[in-house]
């Protein structure tokens, strides 16, 4: 079962240009969680959101969770070369014992 | 910054072989989890854990996989007799409570069965 569909899988754009990743899914969640996942290497925190409606901002970076607690996104504003990597969401729902749930990932592409 | 470390970085066993894989959470977390990831797939939860005692498991988490808080400071993932299919990079993820809290990972273990 998909829990969390993230779209688009993969985006690749200029660097200054700005995007949108999106998270959504049919399910509540308690929390949600983004994470930066370099080749090789574990998933790096980002944010973690809790509150329907919260917007969270990293630098260029803004979060907001979806006033139902559905979904998600993360907007990069003036991209950098430095932002290229592979963003996740996960959420974790509010019956279980810490089990995040990860979408398949955004995998962003920042060319000069 | 505190981080959670995983040892070892590459383990390469024989199908059948039992391995066991270690984790130091960051040192005042109490919550420990394991994920794995597949080559190409989604990371997939495998366990929770606290205070010594087994939170939740996935569907995953069969009669041949183990976890243990052998001491204060380690975690461990132990698989008793590997199949093919478990190849996969293996995460450890700490976090000072089960809601609201986010999860730190580790940088994983990649296990390769021969």
């Amino acid at each position: 079962t998909q829990l969390l569909e993230q779209s688009p899988q993969f985006l690749s754009i200029q660097e200054g240009e700005n995007l949108t990743v999106y998270c959504n899914s049919s399910s509540v969640f308690s929390s949600l969680q983004w994470y930066r996942q370099e080749p090789g290497e574990g998933p790096v925190l980002l944010v973690t959101v809790v509150t329907g409606g919260e917007v969270k901002k990293l630098k260029r970076l803004t979060f907001q969770f979806g006033d139902a607690r559905k979904d998600s996104s993360l907007h990069i504003t003036a991209a950098q070369t430095g932002d290229t990597g592979l963003y996740l969401c996960a959420g974790a729902l509010s019956d279980s014992w810490g089990k995040l749930q990860f979408g398949a990932g955004t995998q962003v592409v920042v060319t000069p | 910054e505190p981080e959670v470390t995983q040892t070892p970085s590459h383990q390469v066993t024989q199908m059948g072989q039992e391995v066991i894989l270690r984790c130091v959470p960051i040192s005042n977390h109490l919550y420990f989890y394991w994920y794995r990831q597949i080559l190409g797939q989604k990371v997939e939860f495998l366990v929770s854990f606290y205070n010594n005692e087994i939170s939740e498991k996935s569907e995953i988490f069969d009669d041949q996989f183990s976890v243990e808080r052998p001491d204060g400071s380690n975690f461990t993932l132990k698989i008793r007799s590997t199949k093919l299919e478990d190849s996969a990079m293996y995460f450890c993820a700490s976090s000072a409570s089960f809601s609201n809290q986010p999860q730190h990972f580790g940088d994983g273990t990649r296990l390769s069965i021969l």
